[in-house]
């Protein structure tokens, strides 16, 4: 069965320093997504990219996160400078439609640990 | 705003015997309705959804949910629970107009042999 893959696993980095997590979505999917989940709390929207561009965003993904779609198989998220509430469990999926009703697939996660 | 509740945080029940996993939720618009399981370094698995039609819904692993546009829930249920249907499980929802799913807490479901 074909799966959303995301590395590394975990990812442990130093506040102030860039991160790029990575992703590799099912491979006829369109749509691309990144959801976070802070210990213990709800699992957060971040953002929903489309042909290349952002479709939507939350308030979390402000200046400090970018997209990318650096190939055809490839789905970045890069946080620029870490902050420790970065710390978090991020999750990438994708879905083959836009429309409201389709699920989306997610990968197993990454953790990230800024300290 | 829109939001979806999980108002257990844990859910035990025995093997065999039947089990419920609530969620409500508020929305403006249509609602689509997801349920996931997340098993153990594992990533979110689809179990579900309702789209529109029968309120009954059946999924993967013999898990079924049920919708009630009244009472604004979405039940996930099974007949019959098995200790491998342990595990974290979260409601979503979505309405058009957005790309993003909303989710709720997560409610773990302990089953005992």
């Amino acid at each position: 069965e074909p799966e959303v893959t995301q590395t590394p696993s975990h990812q442990v980095t130093q506040m102030g320093q860039e991160v790029i997590l990575r992703c590799v979505p099912i491979s006829n999917h369109l749509y691309f997504y990144w959801y976070r989940q802070i210990l213990g709390q709800k699992v957060e929207f971040l953002v929903s990219f489309y042909n290349n561009e952002i479709s939507e965003k939350s308030e979390i993904f402000d200046d400090q996160f970018s997209v990318e779609r650096p190939d055809g198989s490839n789905f970045t998220l890069k946080i620029r400078s870490t902050k420790l509430e970065d710390s978090a469990m991020y999750f990438c999926a994708s879905s083959e439609a836009r429309q409201p009703g389709t699920e989306a697939f997610f990968g197993q996660g990454t953790r990230l640990t800024v300290v | 705003a829109q939001s979806v509740a999980q108002p257990e945080d844990q859910v035990n029940v025995a093997e065999g015997n039947p089990l419920t996993v609530k969620c409500t939720y508020s929305v403006s618009g249509n609602p689509y309705l997801f349920w996931y399981v997340q098993y153990p370094n594992r990533g979110l698995q689809f179990l579900l959804k309702y789209i529109t039609g029968d309120n009954l819904v059946k999924g993967s692993y013999g898990f079924e949910a049920e919708f009630n546009k009244s009472q604004t829930s979405f039940h996930l249920k099974k007949p019959s629970a098995l200790v491998s249907d342990s595990a974290l499980y979260f409601c979503a929802v979505r309405t058009s107009g957005t790309y993003k799913y909303i989710f709720g807490t997560g409610t773990r479901l302990k089953v005992l042999a």
